[in-house]
């Protein structure tokens, strides 16, 4: 059964320093979302893609955080400087579609602790 | 702000019981409602999803019902075993637009199973 590949699973990074997570959605899907999980808490989306391009970042902390999916394929997101608060599980999930008429399918995810 | 959230933090059942995981929502523009089981190191696991226009659905072992005059969602999950000990999440898609269809997670329910 195909996955969500994401890599590196587990993270420890300094506070200041720069980290960057990576996600293979499942082969064929369009639309890609980076979710953050705060520990004991639901996910909450960062970033949504369709393709190559970016259909919301509202909730994206521009100033640290960047994302991007070039060939609409894999993504790579970024936190450049890492803060204490940014310690927390981060999902990266993919779709056919829009969710209302395909499943959100999520991947393991990256654990992150910043020290 | 609106969001989805969940009544109880934690949800202790017998082997064998009936399980009931409550969710409460407010944002009455909500269109699509998903449950998805959260095992310890892994990514949501999609369970079962309903449409604003329907009341109950029905899966193996699930069903959800869906209560839109007091913006109420349930999870019903017939016979407990022991691989159902998970965080239980409820999440919802309002679709605001442009394509954007993140989903809303509320905080999560905690089932654990008694032998």
């Amino acid at each position: 059964e195909a996955e969500v590949a994401q890599s590196p699973r587990y993270k420890i990074t300094e506070k200041s320093q720069a980290v960057a997570f990576w996600c293979d959605p499942i082969s064929g899907h369009a639309t890609l979302y980076w979710y953050r999980q705060i520990l004991g808490q639901g996910p909450e989306l960062l970033v949504q893609f369709q393709d190559e391009s970016v259909v919301d970042d509202s909730q994206l902390p521009k100033d640290r955080f960047s994302a991007e999916r070039l060939k609409g394929v894999d993504s790579t997101l970024k936190i450049q400087p890492a803060e204490l608060g940014d310690s927390a599980m981060y999902l990266c999930a993919s779709s056919l579609g829009l969710a209302g008429n395909y499943e959100q399918y999520f991947g393991p995810g990256t654990r992150l602790t910043v020290t | 702000g609106e969001s989805v959230g969940l009544h109880l933090p934690t949800l202790s059942v017998q082997e064998g019981d009936n399980s009931i995981i409550n969710c409460a929502y407010s944002n009455s523009a909500s269109d699509y409602f998903i449950w998805y089981k959260q095992e310890s190191g892994k990514g949501p696991q999609f369970i079962i999803d309903i449409r604003s226009n329907m009341d109950k659905r029905q899966g193996q072992r699930v069903t959800v019902l869906l209560n839109k005059t007091v913006k109420h969602l349930s999870l019903q999950i017939a016979a407990t075993q022991p691989g159902d000990s998970a965080v239980y999440f409820c999440a919802e898609n309002s679709y605001p637009g442009g394509g954007a269809d993140g989903l809303t997670f509320g905080k999560g329910t905690h089932l654990i199973i008694q032998p």
